[in-house]
């Protein structure tokens, strides 16, 4: 059964940078992807991108391609995400999801399970 | 980038009615797309892949449909756990740049 567990809530300020990590456990962590998805208070889920380790490859949203980052330490299972120039408008609770599989096929772009979430709130 | 358009935005239905919602996509996805169920304070979970296959646990009332632009999920029979909101969400963009639709509310009347 593959869990993820994410950090807790953060309180950052305008301009400033924050990471959430994302832990999982149950499985092979070389054999993970993990997604990143955010959802602003009351709005609809929005896709910043993927890291997959095994092949070594990270893809982001164009519109967060100049602020994030992707980071994986397999010692820790663990997969991060860097947002750096905060403003309001991140405020949101980001998620980390990995990629679903079946009991004979995993599926790259589907994601389940996912973590619980993480509240970032960004405010002077 | 693909942008999915979800419809309607809210759905207002009783336990026990059959309830249709619709995402249609910007461009043509195959049968690469997928429907969430979000409850208020949870993640999402994954209830169907691939345009018609139901995830694991999924009970048999949910059934998704179409391919290309134009998807449908059915619920034969709300119950009331049912009651949410669903997303759908392409896969089809290689290198990948996946999207979600805006969600379609379902309610209790």
């Amino acid at each position: 059964q593959v869990q993820l567990v994410q950090s807790g809530a953060e309180v950052q300020k305008p301009g400033s940078s924050v990471r959430v990590s994302c832990k999982a456990s149950g499985s092979t962590f070389s054999s993970y992807s993990f997604t990143w998805v955010r959802q602003a208070p009351g709005q609809g889920l929005e896709w910043m991108g993927e890291i997959i380790p095994i092949f070594g490859t990270t893809h982001y949203a164009p519109k967060f391609q100049d602020r994030v980052a992707f980071t994986t330490d397999e010692s820790t299972s663990t997969a991060y995400m860097e947002l750096t120039s905060l403003r309001s408008e991140d405020t949101a609770v980001y998620f980390c999801a990995t990629r679903y599989c079946t009991t004979t096929n995993c599926y790259l772009g589907y994601f389940d399970p996912w973590g619980q979430g993480t509240l970032v709130t960004v405010s002077s | 980038e693909i942008v999915l358009t979800q419809s309607p935005a809210t759905l207002s239905l009783s336990p026990g009615e059959r309830a249709t919602l619709s995402c249609r996509a910007s461009q043509n996805v195959g049968s690469y797309l997928a429907w969430y169920q979000q409850k208020p304070g949870q993640a999402p979970r994954l209830f169907i892949y691939d345009a018609s296959n139901r995830a694991t646990g999924i009970p048999a009332r949910f059934i998704g449909s179409g391919s290309g632009t134009d998807f449908t999920l059915t619920i034969s029979s709300l119950e009331p756990e049912d009651f949410a909101i669903y997303y759908c969400q392409q896969r089809g963009d290689w290198p990948p740049m996946y999207s979600f639709g805006q969600g379609t509310k379902l309610e209790i009347k």
